[in-house]
């Protein structure tokens, strides 16, 4: 149980374009969901808390209008990168809490997506 | 605020030697603890946790246990594997305004060679 899935695991763009990033709990309900990023030989750094049905809440010096996220289910968060470019090159790994069940503190991480912007 | 620091890797061993790494904290509150381990080009796993003092994780041959006294939460094994090749990276979590959150270490990587 307790299985986060990334979609797409990987992907190639083009500077300017958008590309979304789908995070998904598959077999539990998250009314919270994570959205790292992580550079090369570096630790996660948090981007974003995303919650159902409210807006996300950014960390300082991560902007909002550039990352879009929405949780529009309790089983679904997306990652938008809007117009791209190359220093948003990176690993981007989202996580879920899950909502009943298990240690409340407790996350479970999805196997990340490699962005890479030509 | 809340901090993680763990050794710097990368660690490099022979397979069947003894693993140490080490992790120490800085939180407020009774913080759970845990370990997560990152094999190459995926994400993080949970390879085990603690959530009071003196409470020992283990799985996979690895341990780890709670120390309050010394805000620590060091990670062993007693015979690596060439299989155990990975990043390692330590956490806490702890309740604030947003909830309980995760705050990690640098990371350590191990290259266990045969």
């Amino acid at each position: 149980g307790a299985v986060v899935s990334q979609h797409p695991s990987r992907v190639i763009c083009k500077s300017g374009t958008s590309v979304k990033i789908e995070c998904r709990s598959l077999d539990f309900q998250a009314t919270t969901m994570f959205w790292y990023r992580q550079f090369p030989k570096q630790s996660l750094m948090l981007m974003a808390t995303s919650n159902e049905g409210s807006k996300a809440t950014y960390e300082q010096g991560v902007e909002k209008d550039k990352f879009l996220i929405n949780h529009a289910s309790l089983t679904l968060s997306t990652l938008t990168v809007t117009s791209a470019h190359p220093e948003d090159s990176s690993f981007y790994i989202c996580s879920a809490r899950d909502l009943g069940g298990g240690a409340v503190n407790e996350q479970f991480f999805g196997p990340g997506t490699r962005l890479t912007v030509l | 605020g809340n901090s993680v620091t763990q050794m710097e890797g990368p660690v490099t061993l022979s397979e069947e030697a003894f693993l140490t790494i080490n992790c120490t904290y800085t939180a407020t509150g009774y913080p759970s603890l845990f370990w997560y381990v990152q094999y190459p080009g995926e994400g993080l796993q949970l390879l085990l946790k603690a959530t009071k003092a003196d409470d020992k994780g283990s799985n996979k041959g690895f341990e780890a246990t709670y120390r309050k006294e010394t805000t620590s939460f060091h990670l062993e094994k007693g015979s690596v594997q060439v299989s155990d090749s990975a990043v390692y990276f330590c956490a806490l979590s702890a309740v604030n305004n947003a909830g309980n959150m995760l705050t990690f270490g640098g990371g350590t990587r191990l290259m266990v060679k045969p």
